[in-house]
C-alpha cells in the first residue's frame, strides 16, 4: 500500500460540474501540497496545507489531520482545468515529499 | 525571479553512456530536490539538498546516480552507464526552507535511453 493514495485515478466531468479529488496518507506529516501537472510535464503548486482549509479562486483545499485525509475541490469546472492533480506530503521530521500517483481530470466542454 | 530552470529539456542517449543534468533553483531557495517521474506515476523522490549539503538520498538511487550542489546554488545529477530503465522525466524543485514555503518545480529533463 502506497503511503499516499489518491482517488479517483481518472475523472471525466462536464463543464460547470463541481469536482472533488481525494488524498489519504498513512504517515505523520508536517505539510501537504496539492499540485497541478499539465501535459508536457510542468508542475505548479496550488496549495500547501498543514491544517484547515484554503481557497484560491475556484479551487478549495481542505485537510483533516486526525483522519489523514485531504480533498481538493474545483467549483464551476472548465476545460482548462484538465490536468493531472497530485497530492504530496512532507513527512514529520523530514523535508522529503512523498507523492501520490495523481488524478487525471478531463473536463469536457 | 525566473523560476526553476533545468537543462537540457530533452536528452536521448545510448545505453551505457553517462549523462548529466543541471538544475538552477530560484536564487534565494536553500532547499533543492530531485525527483524522477515515469509515465502515469507520481514523482519519486531521489535526493535533496539544504544549501550544499545532501541531506537525504533515496534507496532507489543506485551507485550509478550522483548529485551535487557544490556552492549551494545550482545542482547537477549524473547518471553513469545509463540503462533503458533510467528513461524518465527528471524533475528538480526548490523551496525557501521556511515552514510554509511551497515547492517550485522546473519543467524537467526528459531522458530517453535507447
Amino acid at each position: 500500500k502506497n503511503e499516499v493514495e489518491q482517488s479517483p485515478q481518472n475523472l471525466t466531468a462536464q463543464e460547470g460540474e463541481f469536482i472533488t479529488i481525494n488524498c489519504s496518507y498513512s504517515v505523520g506529516i508536517s505539510a501537504l501540497h496539492w499540485l497541478q501537472q499539465h501535459p508536457g510535464g510542468g508542475i505548479v503548486s496550488l496549495f500547501m496545507l498543514s491544517s484547515g482549509k484554503k481557497k484560491h479562486g475556484r479551487l478549495i483545499a481542505t485537510i483533516n489531520i486526525q483522519e489523514k485525509h485531504s480533498s481538493l475541490h474545483i467549483t464551476a469546472s472548465h476545460p482548462r482545468d484538465s490536468a493531472v492533480y497530485i497530492c504530496a506530503v512532507s513527512g514529520s521530521g523530514t523535508y522529503k515529499y512523498i507523492f501520490g500517483t495523481g488524478t487525471r481530470l478531463k473536463v469536457l466542454a | 525571479d525566473t523560476g526553476v530552470s533545468q537543462d537540457p529539456r530533452h536528452k536521448i542517449t545510448k545505453r551505457g553512456q553517462n549523462v548529466t543534468f543541471r538544475c538552477d533553483p530560484i536564487s534565494e531557495h536553500n532547499r533543492l530536490y530531485w525527483y524522477r517521474q515515469t509515465l502515469g506515476q507520481g514523482p519519486e523522490f531521489l535526493t535533496y539538498f539544504q544549501n550544499e549539503a545532501q541531506l537525504e538520498k533515496s534507496r532507489l538511487l543506485s551507485d550509478r546516480f550522483s548529485a551535487e550542489r557544490p556552492k549551494g546554488s545550482f545542482s547537477t545529477l549524473e547518471i553513469q552507464r545509463t540503462e533503458q530503465g533510467d528513461s524518465a522525466m527528471y524533475l528538480c524543485a526548490s523551496s525557501s526552507g521556511h515552514s510554509n514555503s511551497p515547492l517550485h518545480f522546473g519543467n524537467g529533463t526528459r531522458l530517453t535511453v535507447t
